[in-house]
């Protein structure tokens, strides 16, 4: 089954602690991209990926950081997390102009 | 960059009312455009798409065509449902500047029986 998959869907976390939100597509998509959700902001994007090993700051990059090392993974990094932070996060993949498809989302909670 | 401006919501409607939910883009090139939908507690799924001028995008009863005379993706429906309550994103994507996506806010939508 095609799908985006997204580790984890909930997390709680403190001030500060480095985490890593991980998103794999099984479609062999060159497009890979991170977005916040937040009441009222709508979808923000993060960073995106057109291929491996080229990566790309989105409207919102600051306190975040990618990889994109294999062409099914594109981790999220948050190295020193701060409470404005505090949100929900899609990783999408596509072909280059074609249909984006989203994982399901992982809430962020940091204290 | 691609941009869009989206129409601001919420927006209440009963069932079988007539949606319309505006959408304008600015691009340069040919931009494919987009509809997404969000429903509650899930991840954003395509609705319909069009990927160039006066092409019309179809789904479950929604329509948008591509107008770029007037720069727009309007997504319309003849008769809501209840099950159509959800947050209705619009995207452009492509022409000469793809990679960073810049969504529409969103548009909340709730149909009441």
């Amino acid at each position: 089954e095609a799908q985006v998959t997204q580790n984890p869907r909930y997390l709680i976390t403190v001030t500060g602690k480095k985490l890593t939100v991980t998103c794999s597509q099984n479609m062999n998509h060159e497009y890979m991209s991170w977005y916040r959700q937040d009441p009222g902001l709508g979808l923000r994007q993060i960073y995106y990926s057109m291929n491996v090993e080229v990566t790309d700051k989105g409207d919102v990059p600051e306190g975040y950081k990618v990889s994109r090392k294999e062409k099914r993974n594109f981790p999220l990094i948050l190295e020193s997390p701060s409470p404005n932070q505090t949100s929900l996060y899609f990783c999408a993949s596509s072909f280059v102009g074609g249909e984006l498809f989203f994982g399901e989302g992982s809430r962020l909670t940091v204290l | 960059g691609n941009s869009v401006t989206q129409m601001e919501g919420p927006v209440t409607l009963s069932e079988e009312a007539f949606l319309t939910i505006n959408c304008t883009y600015t691009a340069t090139g040919y931009p494919s455009l987009f509809w997404y939908v969000q429903y509650p507690g899930e991840g954003l799924q395509l609705l319909l798409k069009a990927t160039k001028a006066d092409d019309k995008g179809s789904n479950k009863g929604f329509e948008a065509t591509y107008r770029k005379e007037t720069t727009s993706f309007h997504l319309e429906k003849g008769s809501v449902q209840v099950s159509d309550s959800a947050v209705y994103f619009c995207l452009t994507a492509g022409g000469t500047s793809y990679g960073k996506l810049t969504f529409g806010q969103g548009t909340i939508l709730t149909v009441h029986p």
